[in-house]
């Protein structure tokens, strides 16, 4: 069974510049979850959307934005990208709609120069 | 954001030996997971712990859920070389998201 796939694995981004993420659920799992984690730090939340709505939001800038489509898929977005920006993006997906039971992909690597 | 008191931030220790790490909150969890995250990928859950005092064996592993519910550890039993990644320990209270510790780094000499 395929697990939580995330795409891009990497990718560079300049200043300014607007990036998607995007992620596809295990089979079955309603639930996602977006997750940043910087260089040294463990992951911190950002969004979480159970059957396309938004269940739970961290505290990020409004320029981070995600949505969930009909087949459980989502996308993160963020624009005006900063150099902080810089960090590995986790989606991890659940069948619940609380935050347990989560099952995390391997993430995309985004650096922003 | 928020994150847990997690340590110590990294240890180096012989193919063998026992580790413990611990992880401390200001605030009473009712639940206390453990994940380890290999280079490259993302954290895989070793062990979850839902209830004050519990105890909890996965193979080496045993992580228990302090009984002020504001901590938690995890011990590791005749370390291998596999064991070597970063171990989180993360918590949550009610209906709300995990909070992560900062990671413990291990690093096992064979």
């Amino acid at each position: 069974d395929a697990g939580v796939t995330q795409s891009p694995t990497h990718l560079i981004k300049t200043r300014g510049q607007h990036v998607t993420l995007r992620c596809s659920p295990i089979s079955g799992h309603k639930s996602v979850s977006w997750y940043q984690q910087v260089l040294g730090q463990g992951p911190q939340f950002i969004f979480q959307y159970y059957e396309k709505e938004e269940r739970g939001r961290g505290n990020f800038p409004d320029r981070f934005s995600a949505r969930q489509f009909p087949n459980y898929s989502s996308e993160l977005n963020v624009n005006a990208l900063l150099l902080g920006d810089s960090a590995l993006y986790l989606c991890a997906s659940s069948t619940r709609r609380d935050f347990y039971g989560y099952t995390f992909g391997s993430g995309t690597r985004l650096t922003v120069v | 954001g928020q994150q847990l008191n997690q340590s110590p931030q990294s240890m180096f220790i012989q193919e063998g030996e026992d580790v413990s790490m611990n992880c401390t909150s200001s605030s009473i969890f009712n639940t206390w997971l453990w994940y380890k995250q290999d280079p490259g990928e993302g954290p895989v859950l070793l062990i979850a712990l839902y209830k004050a005092g519990e105890l909890t064996s996965n193979g080496r592993l045993t992580a228990q859920f302090g009984i002020t519910r504001k901590d938690s550890f995890l011990n590791i039993s005749a370390s291998i070389p596999s064991d070597v990644g970063i171990y989180f320990c993360a918590g949550n209270s009610g209906n709300t998201p995990l909070v992560f510790g900062k990671g413990t780094r291990l690093s096992v000499i064979a």
